[in-house]
């Protein structure tokens, strides 16, 4: 596609639920990021992908976090027995080579209630 | 390890002023830097990138910024502010061999009319 698309864009889950948050990145690029933005907050690293390389999951705050991507393309972040402080916007992000920086899609906004 | 301090996480212009946004970075090696802007309820839109050519950078609607070694500083700035550059703004270094962006917390701009 012509962009990083991500769906939901909105999504409100009870505390205690599983939630799925999908990222298609641009055709093409190898990399794809995961970000979490808290109202107020920066920008928080969460998981990525490069190619065939095994991903780099430094920045998942819990093992409730968990992230893949199928056949080098679409990504799914998932989130079990969400927490209220999980509420955020999960940024995806792709990029055919670093050094020429990311596209970013326009996120999904999670609210735990 | 790197990483990137926004002095600054409010800056009032009035409209017309110059636009000055705080950058500074550490990193090991001779880095990569962009800022990226957010607007209200959108992803994040590079505005524009230091790649080790000329260390003045020129980015979209006439934002630019300086890459000053010394100083270890990548400011933004703009020589007029328009009320449409109210937004979030935020810098990002990257290694050239590395796998991930750091990002600092956030600018927000405001500008009054």
């Amino acid at each position: 596609g012509a962009g990083v698309s991500q769906s939901p864009s909105n999504k409100v889950t009870e505390k205690g639920k599983d939630v799925e948050l999908r990222c298609d990145p641009i055709s093409g690029h190898t990399a794809l990021y995961w970000y979490r933005q808290s109202l107020g907050q920066g920008l928080e690293f969460l998981i990525y992908f490069q190619g065939n390389s095994a991903p780099d999951k430094s920045g998942l705050p819990s093992d409730r976090f968990s992230a893949e991507r199928t056949g080098g393309s679409v990504s799914t972040l998932t989130i079990q027995r969400t927490q209220q402080e999980d509420s955020a916007v999960y940024l995806c992000a792709s990029s055919f080579r670093e050094t020429l920086g990311y596209t970013f899609g326009s996120g999904t906004r999670l609210t735990v209630v | 390890a790197q990483s990137v301090t926004q002095l600054g996480s409010h800056v009032s212009v009035s409209e017309g002023a110059l636009v000055l946004l705080r950058c500074n970075y550490s990193s090991s090696v001779p880095p990569y830097l962009f800022w990226y802007v957010q607007y209200p309820n959108q992803g994040l839109q590079l505005l524009l990138k230091y790649t080790s050519a000329a260390t003045l950078v020129k980015g979209i609607n006439g934002f630019e910024a300086e890459f000053k070694k010394s100083e270890t500083s990548f400011h933004l700035t703009k020589p007029s502010a328009h009320m449409s550059d109210a937004a979030e703004y935020f810098c990002a270094v990257s290694e050239n061999t590395g796998n991930q962006f750091y990002f600092g917390t956030g600018t927000s701009l405001t500008v009054i009319p």
